[in-house]
């Protein structure tokens, strides 16, 4: 089947550290792999996307790599942000436009 | 500019009382969707349509309903039978084609029981 594990939070870190959020995944087929963002009170919005292995996504700062061999999208951004304070979410898109969302990491910047 | 409008922001149901929650999008999107999200916890499919007059159901589709009349809208109505209804409620959007394409969400509508 398909799914998508994401690690827990919360995550807190200072202004300017290192961000890992770990996602990793099961699929049949080809999958394409995202992540969204939520602030409070809002819904989701596309982060970066990846359609095929060894394919980057970026935008704003972070960056997540597709990886087959590992079913892993890790996000990473090298220095965050107070603004970057938010929920993200990995998600899973596969065969007839089925989605498969983890269960969110909440992220606190700290200045 | 384009988008997804999912009103009312906060809605109160009555014991008994069915409800809906609406959605609009002006994206030209053939796919919508819906999603329950209850805290700590990520999102659950309630109902999907690929076209106008057509929706199937997802993984937690007892005690609610939609329907598709027109591409635009996909209004969502939270029954009676639905026991345990406070959630925030997302509708989403896409295109539908081979390669998955990404979803584009509302604001949503957070639903709590008087």
């Amino acid at each position: 089947g398909n799914s998508v594990t994401q690690m827990e939070g919360p995550v807190t870190l200072s202004e300017e550290a290192f961000l890992t959020i770990n996602c990793t995944y099961t699929a049949t087929g080809y999958p394409s792999l995202f992540w969204y963002v939520q602030y409070p009170g809002e819904g989701l919005q596309l982060l970066l996307k990846a359609t095929k292995a060894d394919d980057k996504g970026s935008n704003k700062g972070f960056e997540a790599t597709y990886r087959k061999e590992t079913t892993s999208f890790h996000l990473e951004k090298g220095s965050v942000q107070v603004s970057d304070s938010a929920v993200y979410f990995c998600a899973l898109g596969n065969t007839g436009n089925q989605f498969y969302f983890g269960t969110g990491t909440s992220l606190t910047v700290i200045p | 500019d384009g988008g997804i409008t999912q009103s009312p922001k906060y809605l109160f149901r009555k014991e008994g009382q069915n409800v809906t929650l609406s959605c609009e999008q002006n994206l030209n999107h053939d796919a919508m969707y819906w999603y329950r999200q209850d805290p700590g916890q990520g999102l659950r499919l309630i109902y999907y349509s690929q076209i106008v007059n057509d929706f199937q159901k997802g993984d937690i589709a007892e005690g609610y309903s939609v329907s598709r009349e027109k591409k635009e809208s996909f209004p969502l109505t939270v029954t009676s039978a639905q026991k345990n209804p406070t959630a925030f409620y997302l509708c989403a959007s896409s295109i539908w084609g081979q390669v998955p394409e990404p979803q584009h969400f509302g604001d949503g509508t957070r639903l709590s029981i008087l």
